[in-house]
């Protein structure tokens, strides 16, 4: 079955550890987006990638930093610059003219500061 | 901020009844898109109206869009309790390249 993976579910983050968070497809999608979401809130848009070895900042992307050397893969690393990292992490992927038909979201990553 | 506004922010309802929500938004827009989001899950894709529809139905679903008034309503009919969820309005501004979500609806559906 086609579909977008993020791994892990729940992660825990030290202050001053920088960690990833992994987003798979399989739906040869081009386009792919992260979005943090905090609690009783929408989403917010950190980062996305329209092309491989190609991304664009969102409207929050200070103290996260992304890749996208393969089409099926967009990690997002939250480093130590991030002072409140504490939320919900989805990551979506769409056809590059996808905005017509919908995104697909992954199931997220919930990270916590310890 | 381009994010759309959503109201009401919270909606409670006995199976059975019709449950309405409303999005608002900024700017000219080629499509609205809305999704549903389980608690702890990721987002759904349900319905997508554009900018040159007024009405659509999917199911127990019915989406509207009044392009002078910036905004939309997704009807959903005869709910259920599996229907308790969050929906979000997604919006496709032109010139854009990617969408803005509203802030949502948390609707609760009563067995």
């Amino acid at each position: 079955d086609g579909g977008i993976t993020q791994s892990p579910k729940y992660l825990f983050r030290k202050e001053g550890q920088n960690v990833t968070l992994s987003c798979e497809q399989n739906l040869n999608h081009d386009a792919m987006y992260w979005y943090r979401q905090d609690p009783g809130q929408g989403l917010r848009l950190i980062y996305y990638s329209q092309i491989v070895n190609d991304f664009q900042k969102g409207d929050i992307a200070e103290g996260y930093s992304v890749s996208r050397e393969k089409k099926e893969s967009f990690p997002l690393t939250v480093t130590s610059a991030q002072k409140n990292p504490t939320a919900f992490y989805l990551c979506a992927s769409s056809t590059t003219t996808g905005r017509s038909y919908g995104y697909t979201f992954g199931s997220g990553t919930r990270l916590t500061v310890v | 901020s381009q994010q759309g506004e959503e109201d009401p922010q919270a909606l409670s309802i006995q199976e059975g009844e019709n449950a309405t929500m409303n999005c608002s938004y900024k700017t000219s827009i080629n499509n609205l898109q809305w999704y549903r989001q389980n608690s702890g899950r990721g987002l759904v894709h349900l319905i997508l109206i554009r900018s040159n529809e007024r009405e659509k139905h999917s199911g127990r679903l019915r989406v509207t869009l009044d392009t002078s008034k910036k905004s939309s309503s997704l009807l959903i009919t005869a709910s259920r309790a599996a229907d308790t969820a969050s929906y979000f309005c997604a919006t496709d501004y032109t010139g854009a390249n990617n969408l803005f979500f509203g802030t949502g609806t948390r609707l609760t559906v009563i067995p």
